[in-house]
């Protein structure tokens, strides 16, 4: 069995400053890890994926995300935000389907 | 091709009657799912289809649901005598199987709204 936690549902920050969501996940198996981000009354974009090969991974929207495989963490960070990246974020894992966090509402002030 | 389609986007209904949603893929994906997403949670996974053949079906997918996707290319979702808990945004997502991952591609939604 296959599970994903976000462990923030709210991340408030002020235009232009870092920001990170964290996510943890659970497998017995090899996994593939995704973000995606959801705008209001919208499906689901992806922002970036990890599959293998170098733990950094680099995303649209000039979002990046790190797997560290000993933490079962894959969280990600964008350096400078802005307002149009208020959002719903999603954290999920595949291995045959794909199972979300319950996901984390971005809201970037001015 | 314009992605992943879904029909209609928004429906209200009565509590008791059926209703029937629809997903046309993107063209050359081989896999369909389906989920449903409540208000402040992440989409939960119904079911999945690879080609025609229906794989997986979750606990949450009660006998009043039903999914079909006869042709290996659009697929259909009934609900059937239809709750006030069956109010939600139902997903429709698709891709293609690789040895590279599952990465999907998601449709707009259907917001059901059962009065």
């Amino acid at each position: 069995a296959q599970s994903v936690t976000q462990l923030d549902s709210q991340v408030p920050v002020f235009e232009e400053a870092p920001v990170e969501l964290r996510c943890n996940y659970s497998s017995s198996v090899s996994v593939y890890l995704f973000w995606y981000v959801q705008y209001p009354n919208q499906g689901l974009q992806l922002l970036l994926k990890y599959l293998s090969g170098s733990t950094l991974v680099k995303g649209i929207n000039g979002f990046e995300a790190e797997f560290n495989k000993s933490q079962t963490s894959f969280h990600l960070r964008k350096p400078s935000v802005h307002i149009s990246d208020t959002a719903e974020y999603f954290c999920a894992v595949s291995s045959n389907d794909m199972r979300f966090g319950a996901g984390t509402r971005l809201t970037v002030k001015p | 091709d314009t992605g992943v389609s879904q029909d209609p986007r928004h429906k209200i209904t009565k509590r008791g009657q059926n209703v029937t949603f629809r997903c046309d893929p993107i063209s050359e994906h081989n896999r369909l799912y389906w989920y449903r997403q409540t208000l402040g949670q992440g989409p939960e996974f119904l079911t999945y289809f690879q080609n025609e053949a229906q794989l997986e079906k979750s606990r949450l997918l009660s006998d009043r649901f039903s999914a079909e996707r006869p042709k290996g290319s659009f697929s259909t979702l009934e609900i059937q005598r239809t709750e006030q808990g069956d109010s939600a945004m139902y997903l429709c997502a698709s891709s293609y199987i690789s040895d590279r991952g599952h990465e999907q591609y998601f449709g707009p939604g259907t917001r059901l709204t059962v009065t």
